[in-house]
Formats: structure tokens, C-alpha cells, sequence
């Protein structure tokens, strides 16, 4: 498939446990995203990457959140110590535009739920 | 950080009945999406508006961005079951933000 694919679909984790969700996105894409989604609330930014590079963090809840895009392909976000507040979908975006913002257009993937006992 | 409310939080319908579903700030933006999210899928862009007074069409759908861009409007004609699922506005200007979506559910 050409879209952006995630990994694990579903995650859970006992409380303190570490995680890291992968997203594979959409090939030449030179911008990724990392959104939080809990239930019944519309995504909230977490990250963006240009490239390898971590343009803006501003959105990441903790210094528990960790993301990065080594090669500037594929991403992971990494969780320390989850805690119950970190259940959530954890959706991730890529798009071929250099820009953070503005009118582009991101193309998301299904998500990796989340749930922390 | 600019703040979008979505009206109504929740919506269910007959298939057939038209229906409209709001996006509102209290600051200008620079552009707009609308998105619809599927259970267990991730947002897919219906469209984005970027003029003042802008109306684009697609299908069933009809967008319309606000004169002064600072709210929106989806209007769905002879809703479809086809059509259920969380509607999302994103807008903003330097940073993009969601709203928190109206959940429609469009009944046989």
C-alpha cells in the first residue's frame, strides 16, 4: 500500500512500562506529524519533523515523550513511564510539503491505540 | 493558541435529511480544512478553504469559509449512512489546530 502505515494498531501497557509506536509514512514525504487523540476530542499536535530534522516539539505533554526520525523516513515515539493519562490514539501524518503549517494537505494513518492500565 | 468549537458535538439523522455542521473562532485564519475521521481510521481531507466567502462543492457536500475567516460551515444534502463519522475542522495561522469534531451518524 502507498499510504502511511503504523505500528502496533493496538497497544497495551501496564502502567510505568515504556512504548514506542512506529510510523512508516507515505515514501518522499518530506514532513511527518505525531497527533494525540483521546476519546471524543479532535487530534492535538505532539511533533513535526522536516526531513530528520525535529522542527517542533512544543506539543509533546512530558519530557516522557520522545520522538525521531533518524533517516528521515521512518518515525518513532517513544513513551517512558507510561501513565494512565497517556491512553490515547496516536495517529502520525506525513506530507510532501517542506511547510509546518499553512494550506497543505497530510496524510494520516489509522492510528495506534493506546491504553495504559 | 487559537481555539476552533465545533457545533454540534453530535448529530444523528435519517438517511435523506440535509444537515449543517459548524466551525467557529474568535480569531482570523489563514486557511481551513475539513476532515472526516472513520472509527479506527485516521482524518482524510474533504477540503481546504483559504478565501474569505469562499463556497466549494464536493458531491453532497457544500464548504463555505466565512467573509471575515474566522468561522465555516459543512452542509450535507440528502444524507447517506455512508456519510457517518467524525467531522473535524483545522484552521489556524501559524500553527494549524483541530476542533473537537462533530460525531454524525446518518441512520437507514
Amino acid at each position: 500500500g502507498a499510504g502511511v502505515s503504523q505500528s502496533p494498531r493496538y497497544k497495551v501497557a501496564k502502567r510505568g512500562q515504556d512504548v514506542a509506536l512506529r510510523c512508516d509514512p507515505i515514501s518522499g514525504h518530506v514532513s511527518l506529524f505525531w497527533y494525540q487523540q483521546a476519546l471524543g476530542q479532535g487530534p492535538e499536535f505532539l511533533t513535526y519533523f522536516q526531513n530528520e530534522a525535529q522542527l517542533d516539539k512544543s506539543g509533546l505533554p512530558s519530557d516522557r515523550f520522545f520522538a525521531e526520525r533518524p533517516e528521515g523516513s521512518v518515525s518513532t515515539l517513544k513513551i517512558q513511564r507510561t501513565q494512565q493519562e497517556d491512553s490515547a490514539v496516536y495517529l502520525c501524518a506525513s506530507s510532501p510539503s517542506r511547510t509546518s503549517g499553512r494550506v497543505y494537505t497530510q496524510y494520516f494513518g489509522p492510528g495506534t491505540r493506546l491504553t495504559v492500565l | 493558541t487559537q481555539l476552533l468549537e465545533q457545533s454540534p458535538q453530535f448529530l444523528s439523522i435519517q438517511e435523506g435529511e440535509n444537515l449543517t455542521v459548524y466551525c467557529n473562532s474568535s480569531s482570523v485564519f489563514s486557511s481551513l480544512q475539513w476532515y472526516r475521521q472513520e472509527p479506527g481510521e485516521g482524518p482524510v481531507l474533504l477540503v481546504t478553504v483559504v478565501t474569505g466567502g469562499e463556497v466549494k462543492k464536493l458531491k453532497r457536500l457544500t464548504f463555505q469559509f466565512g467573509d471575515a475567516r474566522k468561522d465555516s460551515s459543512l452542509h450535507i444534502t440528502a444524507a447517506q449512512p455512508g456519510d457517518t463519522g467524525l467531522y473535524l475542522c483545522r484552521g489556524g495561522s501559524e500553527k494549524l489546530v483541530f476542533g473537537k469534531g462533530t460525531k454524525l451518524t446518518v441512520n437507514p
